[in-house]
C-alpha cells in the first residue's frame, strides 16, 4: 500500500531535549516536505526536498533541521525544542514536486513543555 | 503574512445541495492551485487542482473555479454528501520558484443529512 509513515504519532517532551520525527515513503517519490498545522494558521511549510541531498527552506524553518540522505526518508529534527514548536506536524511526498499532488502522512502531535 | 486566505472557518450545508468553499490569495505570481480534504486524525488528501491557464476544472462532483483578476478561487461540491464533511484546505504555488506551497487556514464543511 502506498503510504507516508510518520513516527511517533504523539510525543510529549520537555524544552531543550533534542528530538527527531521520522518520515518514510514507499512510493519512490523525489519530493518530500514537512508542514506544521496550528489553529488559525492552517498548514505552513517548514522544509522541502526535491531529491537526495537537496533541501530548501519553506515558510517557517526556524528551529528545525532536516536531512535527505536516502530517497525514502526525510526526518525532521528539533535540536532544542521550545514550547512554540508545540504543533501538529505532517510529512508529505509527491512524485516530482510542482504540479504533482502530495501524499500526506497521518500527522505527529508534538507537545513541548 | 498569510498569502492564501480562507475567510470562512466553517460552513454547513444540507445534503444534496451545493457547497461552495472560497479561497483568496495575494501573490499574483501563484500559477497553480490545489484543494485538499482532511478528516480528523488523518493527513490531508488531494482533491482537485487547477492551473492559471484555466478558469475551471471538473472532477465528478467537484469543480474548482479560478478568477485570476480577483485572485480568488472556489470549490463547488454538487451534490453535497454527508461523507464530504471534512476540513478543506486550498494551496497555491508559483512554478517559477518551484516547490514551496502556501496553504489557507481551512474551512470546516458539515453536510447535514
Amino acid at each position: 500500500e502506498a503510504q507516508v509513515t510518520q513516527n511517533p504519532r504523539y510525543l510529549i517532551t520537555v524544552t531543550g531535549k533534542k528530538l527527531t520525527v521520522t518520515c518514510s515513503q514507499n512510493m519512490n517519490h523525489e519530493y518530500m516536505s514537512w508542514y506544521r498545522q496550528d489553529p488559525g494558521l492552517g498548514l505552513r511549510q517548514i522544509y522541502y526536498s526535491m531529491n537526495v541531498e537537496v533541501t530548501d527552506k519553506g515558510d517557517v524553518p526556524e528551529g528545525y533541521k532536516v536531512s535527505r540522505k536516502e530517497k525514502r526518508n526525510f526526518p525532521l529534527i528539533l535540536e532544542s525544542p521550545s514550547p512554540n514548536q508545540t504543533s501538529l506536524y505532517f510529512c508529505a511526498s509527491s512524485r516530482t514536486g510542482g504540479w504533482q499532488p502530495q501524499h500526506f502522512g497521518d500527522g505527529t502531535r508534538l507537545s513541548i513543555l | 503574512d498569510q498569502q492564501v486566505k480562507q475567510n470562512s472557518p466553517s460552513l454547513s450545508v444540507q445534503e444534496g445541495r451545493i457547497s461552495i468553499l472560497n479561497c483568496d490569495y495575494t501573490n499574483s505570481m501563484f500559477d497553480y492551485f490545489l484543494w485538499y480534504k482532511k478528516y480528523p486524525a488523518e493527513g490531508p488528501t488531494f482533491l482537485i487542482s487547477i492551473s492559471s491557464i484555466k478558469d475551471k476544472n471538473e472532477d465528478g462532483r467537484f469543480t474548482v473555479f479560478l478568477n485570476k483578476s480577483a485572485k480568488h478561487l472556489s470549490l463547488h461540491i454538487v451534490p453535497s454528501q454527508p461523507g464530504d464533511s471534512a476540513v478543506y484546505f486550498c494551496a497555491a504555488s508559483d512554478s517559477d520558484t518551484g516547490n514551496q506551497f502556501y496553504f489557507g487556514t481551512g474551512t470546516s464543511l458539515t453536510v447535514i443529512p
